[in-house]
């Protein structure tokens, strides 16, 4: 069936230092990507977005590559934060709704 | 509103019983998106609603489960005779036409 999956269930880095969080998808026909951040007690908070006409996109400390030659997103984190601590998620579409992998929980060190 | 916005934020019942928890989308969002998220788990699709088109239902789990949406605007998914596996964060969102999914902060039910 389809997934969204990611590679490392937990990442530790040092504040400070750049964080990359992986994830593979498998639908193929997807052609729309989101990154989430959830924080303890809420909901997902969108982080980016990318559609599938692309490879890269940046917005503020955050960068999303996309390589659909291998089906692989990742989501890199400039100069991580204590306040970037939480689960990331990434959903790619399908049929007009998201599915969401399971998670990786980031851990900033300070 | 601003944003999405759920109720209950906590909801504990009784197994056996029904409840019937509440979405209110972002105005003139037309798509809106039911999730499940157990802990620790990621967000499992259960219903999708897009305007006035037959809803998306192939995420429910079983027929206990149902939601109902008027228009462009709340909707309530309700679970009948409830089970302790019910137990989860329910997250709904809403989109204008696929794109820029924004959530509410789920309703936690628990199953007792």
């Amino acid at each position: 069936g389809e997934s969204v999956g990611l590679h490392l269930p937990t990442l530790s880095v040092q504040e400070g230092d750049n964080s990359i969080i992986n994830c593979a998808y498998s639908n193929s026909a997807s052609d729309y990507f989101i990154w989430y951040k959830q924080e303890s007690g809420k909901g997902p908070q969108f982080i980016i977005d990318i559609r599938s006409n692309m490879d890269k996109r940046q917005g503020q400390r955050v960068t999303v590559l996309l390589n659909k030659t291998v089906k692989h997103l990742s989501l890199q984190i400039a100069a991580t934060q204590p306040g970037d601590s939480a689960v990331y998620f990434c959903a790619g579409d399908s049929s007009y709704k998201l599915i969401f992998g399971s998670g990786t929980r980031l851990l900033v060190r300070p | 509103g601003a944003g999405v916005s759920q109720s209950p934020s906590n909801k504990v019942t009784e197994k056996g019983k029904d409840v019937e928890l509440r979405c209110d989308p972002i105005s003139g969002h037309t798509a809106l998106y039911w999730y499940r998220q157990r802990l620790g788990q990621g967000l499992e699709f259960l219903i999708y609603f897009q305007g006035n088109s037959a809803p998306d239902k192939s995420g429910l789990p079983s027929d206990r489960f149902s939601a109902e949406r008027t228009g462009e605007s709340v909707s309530t998914l309700t679970i009948q005779r409830t089970q302790q596996e019910d137990s989860a964060v329910y997250l709904c969102a809403s989109s204008m036409d696929g794109y820029g999914y924004t959530f509410g902060s789920g309703t936690r039910l628990t199953v007792v």
